[in-house]
């Protein structure tokens, strides 16, 4: 499996709902990744997480809140989201935090209404 | 990491070679450079890396001269399906933040 997968590829939420995104990888990496995209813009790290341990915070709000169960499962949970939150979110995966063939996910299509 | 300076956008057609060329004058000594691609609505996809001279997959090439202050990543007979974005990062041993920069789009014709 050299993969990542996604679930929801897509989702709309409301302003006061609570979802989560959820990426799921089976190739022994050990760092995982979330970044933000907006339309015609390039990626945006968000979070890394090394060994399930969070390892960086780009200083994304408190609205977004990621969560590592496990060695290959990733989460980012939402709550109270804005418009302005509406955008590609991806997840990634390396061997470690020292290596650069990262894979990416499809992506998860998030709108706020 | 180094800040990278790529075109916006090129334009090219079925067949044709096509080459981007990247500049990274503040790279330093410990830096690699890394091409990713990027299709709509998917994420980036891992095309090459190279540290010095040429480095060839079943994918690109990619060229970096001796003073690596630029590198071009060259496609051969492109088709439609290699419209895509091209992002060119400089990744530092000590710092495995991917950070993209704008990327070129590159628009394949028939």
């Amino acid at each position: 499996d050299t993969e990542v997968t996604q679930t929801p590829k897509h989702l709309v939420m409301g302003m006061t709902n609570k979802k989560s995104l959820k990426c799921e990888q089976h190739m022994g990496h050990r760092a995982m990744y979330w970044y933000k995209q907006k339309a015609k813009k390039p990626p945006e790290l968000m979070f890394v997480y090394s060994y399930e341990k969070l390892s960086i915070n780009e200083s994304v709000p408190s609205r977004f809140s990621p969560e590592c169960p496990n060695s290959s499962l990733l989460n980012l949970h939402l709550h109270a989201l804005q418009p302005e939150d509406s955008a590609l979110y991806l997840c990634a995966s390396s061997q470690t935090e020292l290596t650069y063939g990262y894979t990416f996910g499809s992506g998860t299509r998030l709108t706020v209404v | 990491l180094a800040k990278t300076t790529q075109p916006i956008s090129m334009d090219s057609y079925e067949g044709q070679e096509v080459n981007i060329t990247c500049s990274h004058n503040n790279i330093a000594t410990n830096d690699y450079i890394t091409w990713y691609q990027q299709f709509p609505s998917q994420g980036p996809r891992f095309i090459i890396q190279g540290y010095k001279t040429k480095v060839t997959n079943e994918v690109a090439s990619l060229f970096i001269p001796a003073d690596r202050k630029s590198s071009t990543l060259s496609l051969p007979r492109v088709s439609l399906s290699d419209t895509a974005v091209y992002y060119c990062l400089g990744t530092g041993s000590n710092d495995y933040k991917l950070s993209f920069g704008a990327g070129t789009t590159v628009t394949v014709r028939a």
